[in-house]
């Protein structure tokens, strides 16, 4: 079975420009999971998704970050406008079920804003 | 709020010494345990896990016990390789997971 697929592996933008980074879960996973990952913060989850549905967006650093899933095989996270500050390697992972199901994760997406 | 904190690394070993990377959680109730190792370049992938107290997960010659009494989750291996450099992640829920800081492993040939 094919992995967690998060596209593109690696993004080199300027300031203010908007990111669009994608992620398709495994099929017939449930949850679906975004995360940051920085060595000053580790790995930080931003938002994640139960059956399409944000569950918990607590994460999400402001307003400039959006997260949506439209289906059950794809999802996006936005950044717009995008900052320096934002540059970090940014993870998608799904889950089938909940109760001690381990996440599988992507190879993430690196982000460099110049 | 549930929280892991696990030893800071770098940890620099010989190949066929013996690791242990500590992990201690707090938590209600008691969630799944489980260690994470990420490779360069990777992302991470699930090592092992535990889901009640005294449970024992293993893999590829990886252990750690569920200890309730002392609200820890310690790796060990009795014999390290250079191929298991990598970040080690402690991480403990069941719906959404925390995920400890990692500890970055080094082994020596």
């Amino acid at each position: 079975d094919a992995g967690v697929i998060q596209s593109p592996r690696h993004e080199v933008t300027e300031m203010g420009q908007e990111v669009t980074l994608r992620c398709k879960p495994i099929s017939g996973h449930n949850s679906l999971f975004w995360y940051r990952q920085t060595m000053m913060r580790g790995l930080e989850l931003l938002i994640y998704f139960n059956n399409n549905v944000p569950i918990d967006d607590s994460g999400m650093p402001e307003d400039r970050f959006s997260a949506k899933m439209p289906n059950a095989s794809f999802s996006t996270l936005k950044i717009q406008p995008s900052e320096p500050r934002d540059s970090a390697v940014y993870f998608c992972a799904s889950r089938l079920g909940q109760d001690g199901q381990p996440q599988h994760f992507g190879d993430g997406t690196r982000l460099s804003i110049l | 709020g549930d929280s892991v904190t696990q030893m800071e690394g770098p940890v620099t070993l010989s190949e066929e010494a013996f690791l242990t990377i500590n992990c201690t959680y707090t938590a209600t109730g008691y969630p799944s345990l489980f260690w994470y190792v990420q490779y360069p370049g990777e992302g991470l992938q699930l090592l092992l896990k535990a889901t009640k107290a005294d449970d024992k997960g293993s893999n590829k010659g990886f252990e750690a016990t569920y200890r309730k009494e002392t609200t820890s989750f310690h790796l060990e291996k009795g014999s390290v390789q250079v191929s298991d450099s990598a970040v080690y992640f402690c991480a403990l829920g069941d719906d959404k997971i925390i995920f400890g800081k990692g500890t970055r492993l080094h082994i020596l040939p």
